[in-house]
């Protein structure tokens, strides 16, 4: 059964700053992991989608990587600003097609 | 494009009473999902399809049922409707390679928000 972690829950970063979340997870087997953006009171956004073959993926200030062998992935957010507070979650399927999340992290960038 | 399209936004149901969350998309995505969310629980998988025809059991399956009779909807049936199925229900659709979930991204409805009294 593939259970995801995501540690910190909440997070509080001055502006500016570089940030790291992490996503971990227990069935290694898994095709790809994806990163998604929720705003308050609204839908999830797909940011990122890692296949397993890949090491990492970059969009804009956004970097994934992920590391099948350890269980984990990391966000990477360079130069963060205001507008990135949201909630950020990870997402890893299980062997039949049940994709899983993590209970994600609260971000809040200081102005 | 419209994307993935839930409808209601919004409603309120009183215990015992039944009802279906429409979820339609254009895309045409053989992987769909239902979804509740509910503070410090995170997103639960309640139901699944593969395509047209084939529904699963995700995570948290009871109380709920579903069917897939075209590739566009998704609808969601809450049987007897109990506070505990309070929640934001998230509908998500996916590309699928020879029937299982292929290596493209999840996409989701804005959600509909129950509150069951």
């Amino acid at each position: 059964k593939q259970e995801v972690t995501q540690i910190p829950a909440a997070l509080s970063v001055p502006e500016g700053e570089n940030l790291v979340l992490n996503c971990s997870f227990t069935d290694s087997a898994i095709y790809n992991l994806q990163w998604f953006r929720q705003d308050p009171g609204k839908g999830l956004t797909s940011l990122l989608l890692i296949q397993s073959s890949q090491r990492e993926q970059t969009s804009g200030r956004l970097n994934a990587s992920l590391d099948k062998s350890s269980g984990r992935s990391t966000l990477y957010i360079a130069a963060s600003q205001p507008g990135d507070s949201a909630t950020y979650l990870c997402a890893a399927p299980n062997r039949d097609d049940k994709i899983i999340f993590g209970k994600g992290t609260r971000l809040h960038i200081l102005p | 494009n419209a994307g993935v399209t839930q409808t209601p936004k919004f409603q309120v149901l009183k215990t015992g009473q039944s009802m279906t969350l429409q979820c339609a998309q254009d895309m045409n995505h053989e992987y769909m999902s239902w979804y509740r969310q509910d503070p410090g629980m995170g997103l639960r998988l309640i139901h699944y399809s593969v395509g047209a025809g084939i529904t699963d059991q995700g995570e948290v399956p009871n109380g709920y049922n579903v069917s897939r009779s075209t590739t566009e909807d998704f609808p969601l049936r809450l049987l007897s409707a109990a506070p505990s199925q309070t929640s934001v229900y998230f509908c998500a659709s996916s590309y699928t390679r020879q029937g299982v979930v292929s290596n493209s991204p999840l996409h989701f409805g804005n959600g509909t928000r129950l509150t069951v009294t």
